[in-house]
């Protein structure tokens, strides 16, 4: 069974940074490419970023292109979200995806952690 | 990157069939057949239940269908059951070498 477990969310003030994790298990971690999709309250999804199963070619959505660092380290079966700079409209719950077996889609998804952006 | 446009709600009465369009640019959902759909009960994470327009992940009830025409692609629920009662967006590779998901339907069982 595929596991996705995220962690590291918390209340931050504009500007700070803070790293977000994704423990994953039940597959062959490194096979995968993966993803961060978040979600604001209330409000759609938002597609963030994707990295590559060798940590190669990590791309972003413009929206945080330039402040948030997408990692993984497959030794630990582990995928990050390094987030610098933060605004009060990145405020959300972020979640962790796996890329689909099958085809093109996010096929295992985690429950997600909550980032607060607030004075 | 512009979201592709979903209608904010639709609903219908059990055993109904509906469809929910997702309507992108040539750049997104025309360009390429890398359309998934997700479906988002309250509270919960989404769950992929077609992905390249139209095929179906193991374990997904048949009555989810998934078609492209154009730059509009769909998702059609057939014999609508209140479990399907839930948040559906789709989602488009794009030609910026990112995903882009659409704004979201609500649909809701009568």
């Amino acid at each position: 069974e595929v596991i996705l477990v995220e962690s590291g969310g918390d209340l931050v003030q504009p500007g700070g940074s803070l790293r977000l994790s994704c423990a994953a298990s039940g597959f062959i971690f490194s096979n995968y490419p993966m993803h961060w999709v978040r979600q604001a309250p209330g409000k759609g999804l938002e597609y963030l970023s994707s990295i590559l199963g060798d940590g190669g070619s990590p791309v972003y959505a413009n929206s945080v292109k330039g402040r948030f660092t997408i990692s993984r380290d497959n030794s630990k079966n582990t995928l990050y979200l390094q987030m610098d700079s933060l605004r009060a409209e990145d405020m959300a719950v972020y979640y962790c995806a796996r890329d689909g077996s099958s085809g093109w889609n996010f096929d295992s998804w985690g429950q997600g952690t909550l980032v607060t952006v607030s004075s | 990157q512009s979201a592709p446009t979903q209608p904010a709600s639709v609903s219908g009465s059990p055993g109904q069939s509906i469809t929910l369009p997702c309507t992108g640019t040539s750049s997104d959902v025309g360009g390429y057949n890398f359309v998934s759909w997700y479906q988002q009960p309250p509270g919960k994470a989404p769950k992929v239940v077609i992905f390249d327009v139209g095929q179906r992940p193991s374990g997904v009830s048949n009555r989810f269908s998934g078609s492209k025409s154009g730059n509009t692609a769909s998702l059609t629920i057939s014999g609508l059951q209140a479990e399907d009662e839930a948040d559906y967006y789709c989602c488009s590779w794009t030609s910026s070498g990112t995903y882009v998901f659409g704004t979201g339907t609500k649909v809701t069982v009568l």
